[in-house]
C-alpha cells in the first residue's frame, strides 16, 4: 500500500457523461500527479499540483481539468467522454523536494 | 522536453537467467531514473532509482547502471524468478518534484 488513495475503483459510463475522479496524496505530500494509461499503453502524464497550484501540464485533453484543494486531495474532471477516454487513472503523489512518485491503485474508467 | 526510449518492449527469459531492459533519454539536465514495476491491472511500483550523481546501485537481485555521457541507463534483474514477471517501465526527470517522462514499457515473462 503506497498511502495513496483514489475511488472510485471502478466506473462505467457513457459518452457524453461527466465523471469526476478523486485522489488523496500521501500523508504530507504537497504534489500530486495524473496519470492515463490506455489499454497496453504506456503511462501519460496529464497534470501536476503543488500545494494547490496547476504545476505542469502534460498531454491533457481540453475536456479533461483539475483541480487540488486544500486539504491536498485532487479531482480530475473529464468531460464531454468518448469511447477513447476508456482507460486506467492514476494518481501520484511525492513530497516536497522529493522525486520519487507513489502511485494509487488507479480508476478504471469504461465508456461505453 | 524530455523523451525517453526504452527497449525491448517485450522481453522472455527462463527461471534463474538475468534480464536486461535498457532506456535512453535526451535531456541531460535529466537527474533522476526511477524504475517502476507494474503487474497487470495493479498500480506501478517503485522498484530501484538512480541519481545522476551514482553510476550503479543495487538491491539484491536488481541493479541500475546509469551512463550519463551516452544518456542511457539499464535494469538488470539476476536469478529471475515467476514473480518478476511484469511490465517494467523506466522514467527521467530533470528536476525534483517535476512531471516524470516515462518509457513505453517492457513486458517481461519470465518461463518457469
Amino acid at each position: 500500500d503506497s498511502g495513496v488513495t483514489q475511488t472510485p475503483k471502478h466506473l462505467i459510463t457513457a459518452t457524453g457523461q461527466r465523471v469526476t475522479l478523486r485522489c488523496s496524496p500521501r500523508s504530507g505530500d504537497l504534489s500530486v500527479y495524473w496519470y492515463q494509461q490506455s489499454l497496453d499503453q504506456g503511462l501519460q502524464f496529464l497534470i501536476q499540483y503543488y500545494n494547490g497550484e496547476e504545476r505542469a501540464k502534460g498531454n491533457i485533453l481540453e475536456r479533461f481539468s483539475a483541480q487540488q484543494f486544500p486539504d491536498l486531495h485532487s479531482e480530475l474532471n473529464l468531460s464531454s467522454l468518448e469511447l477513447g477516454d476508456s482507460a486506467l487513472y492514476f494518481c501520484a503523489s511525492s513530497a516536497f523536494r522529493q522525486e520519487t512518485q507513489y502511485f494509487g491503485p488507479g480508476t478504471r474508467l469504461l465508456v461505453l | 522536453g524530455e523523451n525517453v526510449e526504452q527497449h525491448p518492449s517485450t522481453l522472455s527469459v527462463q527461471e534463474g537467467d538475468s534480464a536486461v531492459i535498457k532506456c535512453t533519454y535526451s535531456d541531460s539536465a535529466s537527474n533522476y531514473f526511477p524504475w517502476y514495476k507494474q503487474e497487470l491491472g495493479k498500480r506501478p511500483q517503485l522498484i530501484i532509482d538512480i541519481r545522476s550523481n551514482v553510476g550503479e546501485k543495487k538491491d539484491q537481485r536488481i541493479a541500475v547502471t546509469l551512463n550519463k555521457t551516452a544518456k542511457h541507463f539499464s535494469l538488470h534483474i539476476t536469478e529471475t524468478q515467476p514473480e518478476d514477471s511484469a511490465v517494467y517501465f523506466c522514467a527521467a526527470t530533470p528536476n525534483t518534484g517535476n512531471q516524470f517522462y516515462f518509457g513505453t514499457g517492457t513486458s517481461l515473462t519470465v518461463i518457469p
